[in-house]
């Protein structure tokens, strides 16, 4: 079964872009890429999600590598706001139906 | 406000007593899933729904029962809760499936005794 690992945690300093990795080298070809952040005691919230191609959307930048085993989220300029848990997710339908795979999870300290 | 709601927010029960945790979505979404999340274990799908009457097996099924009578509806359901099953639950719902966003509840606490 395809799998994410990400680093259990980073740390930025405020108004300094965040490159967030996630490794997913089982990756199969309709699976898509999404990424969630959680604050505490909510539930997950949509950051931004691909295939194939770079997204850009207001929050955040998403860089999918070509062989697509890997991902990057990028956060342009952190903010306090930005400090939470990042989740790394596969989206699709396999052999054994559809799957929803999250990662760990990075959490993403903030230094003001 | 678009919005997925759920309840109860926290629930304190003993094993064996049967419980059922709703799920609700203003949004006329067609998917709806159910999630547990534990410490180390991250976030794990249990149930999906793709429309009324068509529910299917995420990757922790067992103890757990779902049901989609209505598009807007999607209980969560434990017969026999055991220790555990002690977690904190999600449900989310979403347009499509892999290549849409999902839409979270703010989470069910659940503490089997």
């Amino acid at each position: 079964d395809a799998k994410t690992t990400q680093p259990n945690s980073m740390e930025s300093n405020e108004e300094e872009p965040v490159h967030l990795p996630c490794n997913h080298s089982t990756i199969s070809g309709t699976d898509y890429i999404h990424w969630y952040r959680q604050l505490p005691s909510q539930g997950p919230e949509y950051v931004i999600h691909g295939l194939t191609s770079n997204v850009n959307n207001r929050m955040a930048s998403l860089a999918i590598a070509e062989d697509r085993k890997s991902s990057t989220l990028i956060l342009h300029r952190a903010t306090l706001r930005d400090a939470a848990v990042y989740y790394c997710i596969l989206r699709g339908f396999n052999t054994g139906g559809f799957k929803t795979i999250f990662g760990a999870g990075t959490r993403l300290f903030v230094k003001a | 406000e678009a919005q997925v709601t759920q309840n109860p927010r926290y629930l304190i029960t003993v094993t064996g007593k049967k419980l059922t945790v709703t799920c609700s979505q203003n949004m006329n979404h067609e998917y709806m899933s159910w999630y547990r999340q534990d410490p180390g274990l991250g976030l794990r799908q249990i149930y999906y729904s793709m429309n009324v009457e068509v529910t299917d097996k995420g990757d922790v099924p067992e103890g757990y029962k779902v049901s989609r009578k209505e598009k807007r509806n999607f209980p969560l359901i434990l017969e026999s809760p055991s220790p555990n099953q002690t977690s904190l639950y999600f449900c989310a719902s979403s347009t499509g499936l892999a290549g849409d966003t999902q839409y979270f509840g703010p989470g069910t606490r659940l503490t089997v005794l």
